[in-house]
Formats: structure tokens, C-alpha cells, sequence
């Protein structure tokens, strides 16, 4: 059974820094990328990071190019984002995803979720 | 960055009625287009990906339909469980993108 556990999330002042983790089971790293995915309280869904299975590609939303870091750990089956410089806009639940390709045009959809870790930047 | 908008917002519906929430994309995203069911306070759940492909485990109730700009999700019978905010997700170019969700009440 694929299981996806997220954790490291907290309140942190304007300015802090923290680490999420995700554990992941059930499924290798070999050939998936992973993905965060965040949601501000009561509000829509945003993508925010992206890894390649080999951990050497990675894609950033603008908004926190130069400010969040993600990094996977194949060995241990983590993933993690690294999140500096916090906002007050950077509150929301985040979700770490596993990303599949599926049908013929290889569509990128994110197949499996964890249950998300509340990050509160606030003073 | 691709924009995606939904139609309606939210919508109230009996057990049992068809349901259908339309997906625009501002470009065309081919066939890449996903949707998600989210309950309150859960994580979303794949429903539908190529705009038209039912995920593995998914009742049959649900369908996808579209290309380019404009899509659909159907519910052909409404059931208690399906009642939660849809999203529709592009996958065409990055940054990848979801639509502002679809809350379907109970009516």
C-alpha cells in the first residue's frame, strides 16, 4: 500500500525557516517524481516544488524561487522542502504528492497524497 | 502561466441528479488535464486524468470530457460521498495550475 507521511510543520515567526519531511512507502522513488502541493486555510490549491526521481531536476513556483529548497532522499524514501525566509503568505497545509505519468501522452497527475502538515507563519 | 477558471463556484444538487462542472483553460492544454474530488479536511484524490480517463478505483459515475480549452466533469448520480470541492488541474506547462475548485452541496 502506497503511504505518503508528511511532517515538520509548525508556527514560525515572519522571516524563520523549517523543514518539511515526507516519508514515503509502499512504492520505490525509481521513476516517479514528487511534489509539493500547498493549501492556504479556506482557500484553492497551489503547486509549489517539484523533484525529479533523480533528484537533479526540480521545478519552483515564482513565489518561492530562491526561498524553498526540495530535495529527496531515494535511499531512505523521503522527500523534503526546505523553507526560508517564511511569509505570512506562505501559511497554508502542505501536501507532498507522488506524480505518475499516466495514458499515452504521458500526462504528469499526482496519483497519491499524504494527509498534509499545517504551516503557520505568523507573529 | 496558464489560468484556469471553473464554473460554477459551488452548486447544490439531490442525491441522485447529474452534475456536470465546466473547466476553462486561457490556453490550450491539449488533453492534460486532471480533476480532483477534496473532502473537508482531507487531501485530494486523482479522479479523472488526460482530461478523459477514469483513475483506478473510481466508480464509474464520474467522467471527463474535452480537449484545448474547455472541459467537463460529469457525476451522472450524485451520491451522499460525492459531496466536496472538484478541482480541475493542468499538467500542459509549468507552473502547473488548478482551477479555483467547484463546491457541490448538498441540496
Amino acid at each position: 500500500e502506497v503511504q505518503l507521511v508528511e511532517s515538520g510543520g509548525g508556527l514560525v515567526q515572519p522571516g524563520g525557516s523549517l523543514r518539511l519531511s515526507c516519508a514515503t512507502s509502499g512504492f520505490t522513488g525509481v521513476g516517479y517524481w514528487m511534489s509539493w502541493v500547498r493549501q492556504a486555510p479556506g482557500k484553492g490549491l497551489e503547486w509549489v516544488a517539484t523533484i525529479k526521481e533523480d533528484g537533479f531536476e526540480k521545478h519552483y513556483l515564482d513565489s518561492v524561487k530562491g526561498r524553498f529548497t526540495v530535495s529527496r532522499d531515494s535511499a531512505k524514501n523521503s522527500l523534503f522542502l526546505q523553507m526560508n525566509s517564511l511569509r505570512v503568505e506562505d501559511t497554508a497545509v502542505y501536501y507532498c504528492a507522488r506524480e505518475s505519468r499516466k495514458a499515452l501522452i504521458a500526462v504528469a497527475v499526482w496519483d497519491y497524497w499524504g494527509q498534509g502538515t499545517l504551516v503557520t507563519v505568523s507573529s | 502561466d496558464i489560468q484556469m477558471t471553473q464554473s460554477p463556484a459551488s452548486l447544490s444538487a439531490s442525491v441522485g441528479d447529474r452534475v456536470t462542472i465546466t473547466c476553462r483553460a486561457s490556453q490550450t492544454v491539449s488533453m492534460y488535464l486532471n480533476w480532483y474530488q477534496q473532502r473537508p479536511g482531507k487531501a485530494p484524490k486523482v479522479l479523472i486524468y488526460a482530461a478523459s480517463s477514469l483513475q483506478s478505483g473510481v466508480p464509474s459515475r464520474f467522467s471527463g470530457s474535452g480537449s484545448g480549452t474547455e472541459f467537463t466533469l460529469t457525476i451522472s448520480s450524485v451520491q451522499p460521498e460525492d459531496f466536496a470541492t472538484y478541482y480541475c488541474q493542468q499538467s500542459y506547462s509549468s507552473p502547473r495550475t488548478f482551477g479555483p475548485g467547484t463546491k457541490v452541496e448538498i441540496k
